[in-house]
């Protein structure tokens, strides 16, 4: 069935390091891919996407990287800010429907 | 241009009564879709509607949900007797359904606790 898996659950990295999140999807007809940022208690917010027609995309800090293939995405947050911190969704929109699928999240801490 | 607005924000019940969760989506949207999520875990798919129209109701459960996006006025989830399970943020999303147009803009949810 349609699934997406997402690693790691935590990640902690000092600030001013690189994060990288991982995910992976099992429907190859999936041709958009969003990533969401979600703070505490807040509304997930869209922080970059990417469709099936391009291999990386890249927006200041944040980039994400796709691997139609392999079925991999990756989002990549480089010089990272204590308000980095937050839990990060990925997700995989299937062409046979517009419901989005999420991964699991990962919690990003970042240490000052 | 206001985001998707819902309300209430939070909401609590006793286990069997009904709640209902309106969903205002943004301005030139016309899908709207909900999701649930229990505490510490990720957003999981309800169902999605355009206006008079359910479209995919598959990750809803067959009983005591329903949800309605009419002609006029907002969408509404509804959870008829509620059990102490049904405790959790529900997120509405909308989106312009045009093609080409897939990002979906989050509401703040409503965080519902049956007691």
């Amino acid at each position: 069935g349609e699934n997406v898996e997402q690693h790691p659950s935590t990640l902690s990295v000092q600030e001013g390091d690189s994060a990288v999140i991982k995910c992976t999807y099992s429907d190859s007809a999936s041709n958009y891919f969003p990533w969401y940022k979600q703070e505490l208690g807040k509304r997930p917010q869209l922080i970059i996407d990417i469709r099936s027609n391009v291999g990386e995309k890249k927006d200041q800090r944040i980039a994400v990287t796709l691997n139609k293939t392999a079925k991999h995405f990756s989002l990549h947050i480089t010089e990272t800010q204590p308000e980095d911190s937050a839990v990060y969704f990925c997700a995989a929109m299937y062409s046979s429907a517009s419901k989005i699928i999420f991964g699991s999240g990962t919690r990003l801490s970042i240490r000052p | 241009n206001a985001g998707v607005m819902q309300n209430p924000r939070h909401l609590v019940r006793r286990r069997g009564q009904e709640a209902r969760l309106r969903c205002s989506p943004m301005k030139g949207h016309s899908h709207v879709y909900w999701y649930r999520q229990l505490p510490e875990e990720g957003l999981k798919f309800m169902v999605y509607l355009q206006k008079e129209n359910i479209i995919d109701e598959s990750g809803m459960p067959k009983e005591r949900f329903s949800a309605e996006f009419p002609k006029e006025g907002p969408s509404i989830l509804r959870i008829q007797q509620v059990v102490r399970g049904d405790s959790a943020a529900y997120f509405c999303a909308s989106s312009p359904g045009q093609v080409g147009t897939d990002t979906q803009y989050f509401g703040p949810g409503t965080r519902l606790t049956v007691l």
